[in-house]
């Protein structure tokens, strides 16, 4: 069964310095990976995903994720924080397999404070 | 425009009642889910459905319950033997397949008093 590690669960963060939120994930198999946003007190929203092709993803508002399949890693990052990037992220993996259905499994979460 | 409908955003019950949690979507998804959210705990699934008539548990499952009759709708009941239902409750759908991920609705916080 695979599983996701958010090393990280609180990472504050001055506001236009970078962050980095790292992932780890395990399966067996390959896998499609996620990166979702929650603000306070709203749903999750998807921010990217990695499904094949370039390592590299982006985002609209400027956070990119790396694919790292020999470090089994998906670390998110922004070069320059907003306030308005304050919120918590969850990394999300799924098996490529049908046989794994629909089913993501989250991390624990990372809650960034972005401080002025 | 498409997405998922949870109401009512705050609701406040009092111990031992029973209270059921409205999730709506008009997507054309097959699957749905209920994850609850504690402080610092992640999201914990409670039940999912991936087809009309049909549902699981998923780990946190004890003192909750669904019907999936329709496929826009996916209510979650909290009964009275679940014991901390205080908590803000998530509803998901995603298409069939690995590869779509998941859409959420804004969630419903629930306080028991």
């Amino acid at each position: 069964a695979q599983s996701v590690t958010q090393l990280d669960s609180q990472v504050p963060v001055f506001e236009e310095a970078p962050v980095e939120l790292r992932c780890n994930y395990s399966s067996s198999v390959s896998v499609y990976l996620f990166w979702y946003v929650q603000y306070p007190n709203q749903g999750l929203q998807l921010l990217l995903k990695y499904l094949s092709g370039s390592t590299l993803v982006e985002s609209i508002n400027g956070f990119e994720a790396e694919f790292n399949k020999s470090q089994t890693s998906f670390h998110l990052r922004k070069p320059s924080v907003h306030i308005s990037d304050t919120a918590e992220y969850f990394c999300a993996v799924s098996e490529t397999i049908k046989a794994a259905g629909n089913k993501l499994t989250f991390g624990g979460g990372t809650r960034v404070l972005v401080k002025p | 425009d498409g997405g998922i409908t949870q109401s009512p955003k705050y609701l406040f019950r009092k111990e031992g009642q029973n209270v059921t949690l409205s999730c709506e979507q008009n997507l054309n998804h097959d699957a749905m889910y209920w994850y609850r959210q504690d402080p610092g705990q992640g999201l914990r699934l409670i039940y999912y459905s991936q087809i009309v008539n049909d549902f699981q548990k998923g780990d946190i499952a004890e003192g909750y319950s669904v019907s999936r009759e329709k496929k826009e709708s996916f209510p979650l009941t909290v009964t009275s033997a679940q014991k901390n239902p205080t908590a803000f409750y998530l509803c998901a759908s995603s298409r069939t397949g690995p590869s779509y991920g998941y859409t959420f609705g804004s969630g419903t916080r629930l306080t028991v008093v």
